[in-house]
């Protein structure tokens, strides 16, 4: 079956503006979650969503930062007033969202983001 | 908190050669560990997995056993290929924090015919 989807694949921006991010899940999975992949820091979580929960932000590294997911599937991750430093590829991962632990997440290609 | 620790690159070897990428952990209670493997080009993919204590994860030839008693998960393939040439990942699954995963900062592997 489908596996996740991202978009854009790349981005390229300027200082200052806002970006939107898309992901679309594995159908039926209820637990999603975004990474973010860069030279600096690694592989880093950003913030989970399950189900109707509210989401665990704690890894978003600043209130530029936000996402949502709107019906339990689609998620848009939202940068505004991008800076240099935002320059990284974003990863979407899905999982079941069942039994805690043994689940397995799966990843998106990601969007590789540029902040000129 | 918890962490991942896992030995750097870039790890340089023949084909056919034995392979050992280290992976410790630092964790509270009991997470799930995983590997991840990028490939030139694409996107994590899960590569194998083990749940508990002593339970070794295995595909395409590599293994990894969870050891707690170490509080280790060395990644190990008998004998590389070319195509192996990737970079893998080691994470952990904090069940503390909603499952989310944490990664060591990766691995480097160059595999030459």
């Amino acid at each position: 079956g489908a596996g996740v989807s991202q978009s854009p694949s790349n981005k390229v921006t300027e200082k200052g503006k806002d970006v939107e991010l898309r992901c679309d899940p594995i159908s039926g999975h209820t637990a999603l979650y975004w990474y973010r992949q860069s030279l600096g820091q690694g592989l880093e979580f950003l913030i989970y969503f399950q189900g109707n929960s509210a989401p665990d932000k704690s890894g978003l590294p600043s209130d530029r930062f936000s996402a949502e997911r709107t019906g339990g599937s689609v998620s848009t991750l939202t940068i505004q007033r991008t800076q240099q430093e935002d320059s990284a590829v974003y990863l979407c991962a899905s999982s079941l969202g069942g039994a805690l632990q043994t689940d397995t997440q799966y990843f998106g290609p990601g969007t590789r983001l540029t902040v000129l | 908190g918890n962490s991942v620790t896992q030995m750097e690159g870039p790890v340089t070897l023949s084909e056919e050669a034995f392979l050992t990428i280290n992976c410790t952990y630092t964790a509270t209670g009991y997470p799930s560990l995983f590997w991840y493997v990028q490939y030139p080009g694409e996107g994590l993919q899960l590569l194998l997995k083990a749940t508990k204590a002593d339970d070794k994860g295995s595909n395409k030839g590599f293994e990894a056993t969870y050891r707690k008693e170490t509080t280790s998960f060395h990644l190990e393939k008998g004998s590389v290929q070319v195509s192996d040439s990737a970079v893998y990942f080691c994470a952990l699954s904090d069940w503390e924090h909603t499952d989310k995963l944490i990664f060591g900062t990766g691995t480097r592997l160059q595999v030459f015919p």
